[in-house]
């Protein structure tokens, strides 16, 4: 079956520092990845896709990026954080049709 | 694109009472509309999807309905349990070839009163 590991599962940055944030996927190839962020509210807001190694699409501009420098791993990135960047930050992936969220990570910027 | 209404917004519902959760779609062309539960602080988790080839789809004490003429589509949850107490999205996409995304509802939290 598959999984979906996303970490860290937790972390607290200060304004200006970089951000590094790793997903992997397991028991399945070749799989659309996407990176969402959730903010103080419920809404799910789309940031990244990806369809294949080195291939991302942007959705939202801001100071953040992504990579997926291997099939099955997708990564996001910030140079230098923001206030604003604080939220819950989900990595999902999908094969023929279902979204499979992970289980999330949080960030605090302060 | 595809624009993704869902109400209401919060809902407080007795225990053993049933829950309803709306949504409206706005894109005729789509085909594929999942339902996630999120419990706090953990991804959501997919509870049940509908294809459009189907008016409705059962799972134990959840339900999906489907109306495509008028573009909705609603999750139905009886006999609630304080555990079904979370924050439900619906989604609606159109599966095709390459990438494939989702478009979200704003989410419902679902309140269930011991």
């Amino acid at each position: 079956s598959q999984t979906i590991h996303q970490w860290p599962a937790t972390l607290v940055q200060p304004v200006g520092s970089p951000l590094s944030l790793e997903c992997t996927v397991e028991g399945t190839s070749n799989p659309n990845l996407y990176w969402y962020r959730q903010a103080a509210g419920r809404g799910l807001q789309l940031l990244f896709y990806s369809v294949g190694i080195g291939q991302i699409s942007s959705e939202v501009p801001q100071n953040l990026s992504a990579s997926r420098p291997q099939d099955r791993q997708f990564i996001l990135s910030s140079k230098k954080l923001l206030l604003s960047d604080s939220g819950f930050y989900l990595c999902a992936w999908s094969g023929q049709d279902t979204i499979y969220f992970g289980e999330g990570s949080w960030l605090t910027v302060v | 694109g595809e624009n993704v209404e869902q109400h209401p917004s919060t809902l407080s519902v007795q225990e053993g009472d049933s829950a309803v959760i709306k949504c409206t779609y706005s894109d005729s062309a789509s085909n594929y509309f999942p339902w996630y539960k999120q419990e706090l602080g953990k991804g959501p988790q997919l509870i049940i999807d509908i294809r459009s080839n189907v008016g409705e789809k059962k799972d134990q004490r959840i339900a999906v309905t489907l109306n495509k003429t008028a573009k909705h589509f609603s999750l139905h949850i009886t006999e609630t349990q304080p555990e079904d107490s979370a924050v439900y999205f619906c989604a609606a996409s159109i599966r095709g070839a390459g990438s494939y995304q989702l478009t979200f509802g704003k989410g419902t939290k679902l309140s269930v009163i011991p």
